[in-house]
């Protein structure tokens, strides 16, 4: 089915240790974004990009790398991971070749838990 | 910078009463604005936006303004169902949302038969 795909959709892990979030969307759509999601906070942009090969960062990008070497995949690593980076992490993805202001298509979420 | 204020709730409603979720905003230009909806274990879903001053946003009975004298966005409907219980986020972008949405922390609205 066409649509925007995360993966986990849990994770487990522990301070330390390297995890990557997958995301996939069928749209071909330009634009991807990571989010995070914590109680009181909202969302949270942690980095997009507006083509393969284009990352830009977002508001909370400190501990987390990203990278885009084909249109429809859009993975998030922690590199080290630390108990701050818990939280439910969303994918999203938009497209802006119709013009601006398009809604963003958000994926179910991995919620992630760093013990 | 930009931010979006909500009111976090919880909203308890009973079935058929009129809601307003509060959303105002700060900008340094002039912002789209957006109202995103999560159901539980779900991602977020546009619920309706208004790029410009005076516009309405509307779907599915619910309604927002885009008040530039009063920098909000407040969220309306009529009559709630118990299906419109979940989580509503307002959210703002500048430059048609190519470098993200700034959002609001959430207001859960439950609604109760």
């Amino acid at each position: 089915d066409a649509g925007i795909t995360q993966s986990p959709r849990y994770k487990i892990t522990e301070t330390g240790r390297q995890v990557t979030l997958m995301c996939h969307q069928t749209w071909s759509h330009s634009y991807m974004f990571w989010y995070r999601q914590d109680l009181g906070h909202g969302l949270r942009l942690i980095y997009y990009s507006a083509a393969a090969d284009i990352t830009d960062k977002g508001e909370v990008p400190d501990g987390y790398v990203v990278s885009r070497s084909k249109t429809e995949n859009f993975p998030l690593t922690l590199e080290s991971a630390t108990r701050s980076q818990t939280s439910v992490y969303f994918c999203a993805s938009s497209d802006f070749d119709r013009g601006m202001n398009q809604p963003q298509h958000f994926g179910d979420g991995t919620r992630l838990s760093i013990l | 910078g930009n931010s979006v204020t909500q009111m976090e709730g919880p909203v308890t409603l009973s079935e058929e009463a009129f809601l307003t979720i509060n959303c105002t905003y700060t900008a340094t230009g002039y912002p789209s604005l957006f109202w995103y909806v999560q159901y539980p274990g779900e991602g977020l879903q546009l619920l309706l936006k208004a790029t410009k001053a005076d516009d309405k946003g509307s779907n599915k009975g619910f309604e927002a303004t885009y008040r530039k004298e009063t920098t909000s966005f407040h969220l309306e409907k009529g009559s709630v169902q118990v299906s419109d219980s979940a989580v509503y986020f307002c959210a703002l972008s500048e430059g048609g949302g190519a470098d993200g949405l700034t959002f609001g922390k959430g207001t859960h609205l439950i609604i109760q038969p």
